[in-house]
């Protein structure tokens, strides 16, 4: 029962570089979405997807692309990395809004942009 | 926007009760969340409110007051694994989406 998961877990890469952060649920979760979490920021919602080819954007979508699919894989691209991008990426799965509220958090990946 | 206002840090001795507030704005309320999240992993659920009063589950309790946009987690007989972060989450309108606070980071002394 692997849940969510996150790969890789830990990145370094270099401004300007093509980043994917994977993300994997094996619930069947119809929502899946990916924060960012800054010191004195939080959790920022960056884009989100209620199903297979059905995504939205957040608060901070800039820089970044999604796509979705298949139901249980839930990509996150930074298609030129910038030092800004620096910061921890969770991604988060839901049920259905109406049916569960509580949203599933998979373990996280630290990316560093140099 | 949805500001959403905690503490940013608060600190209580072990044994003893916190109270950790939340305020947001109430147009298009949905629901509140509060996670738990230790330094370095996942943010972890603790409750969720979306009728007002408390509720209680076990040392953790939750309280929602929609009219007034508050909220508080209530921690009873604190331990010193009680010492991470809090982060308070509202649902606006429908689709799931939470927007959270900055969390509250508590630290539990002996």
């Amino acid at each position: 029962d692997a849940g969510i998961t996150q790969s890789p877990r830990y990145k370094i890469t270099e401004t300007g570089r093509q980043v994917t952060l994977m993300c994997h649920q094996t619930w069947s979760h119809s929502y899946m979405f990916w924060y960012r979490q800054d010191l004195g920021h939080g959790l920022r919602l960056i884009y989100y997807s209620a199903a297979a080819d059905i995504t939205d954007k957040g608060e901070v979508p800039d820089g970044y692309v999604v796509s979705r699919s298949k139901t249980e894989n839930f990509p996150l691209t930074l298609e030129s990395a910038t030092r800004s991008q620096t910061s921890v990426y969770f991604c988060a799965s839901l049920l259905e809004p109406g049916l569960s509220a509580e949203q599933f958090f998979g373990p996280g990946t630290r990316l560093t942009v140099l | 926007g949805q500001n959403i206002d905690q503490p940013t840090e608060m600190t209580a001795t072990e044994g003893a009760i916190v109270q950790i507030n939340c305020t947001y704005q109430t147009s298009g309320f949905n629901g509140l969340f509060w996670y738990q999240q230790h330094a370095g992993e996942a943010p972890t659920f603790l409750s969720y409110n979306v009728l007002d009063g408390l509720e209680e589950k076990g040392r953790f309790s939750s309280f929602l007051s929609r009219s007034k946009g508050y909220s508080y987690l209530l921690l009873k007989e604190l331990q010193m694994k009680d010492s991470a972060s809090y982060l308070c989450a509202v649902v606006y309108n429908q689709g799931g989406k939470l927007i959270f606070g900055q969390g509250t980071e508590l630290s539990v002394k002996p």
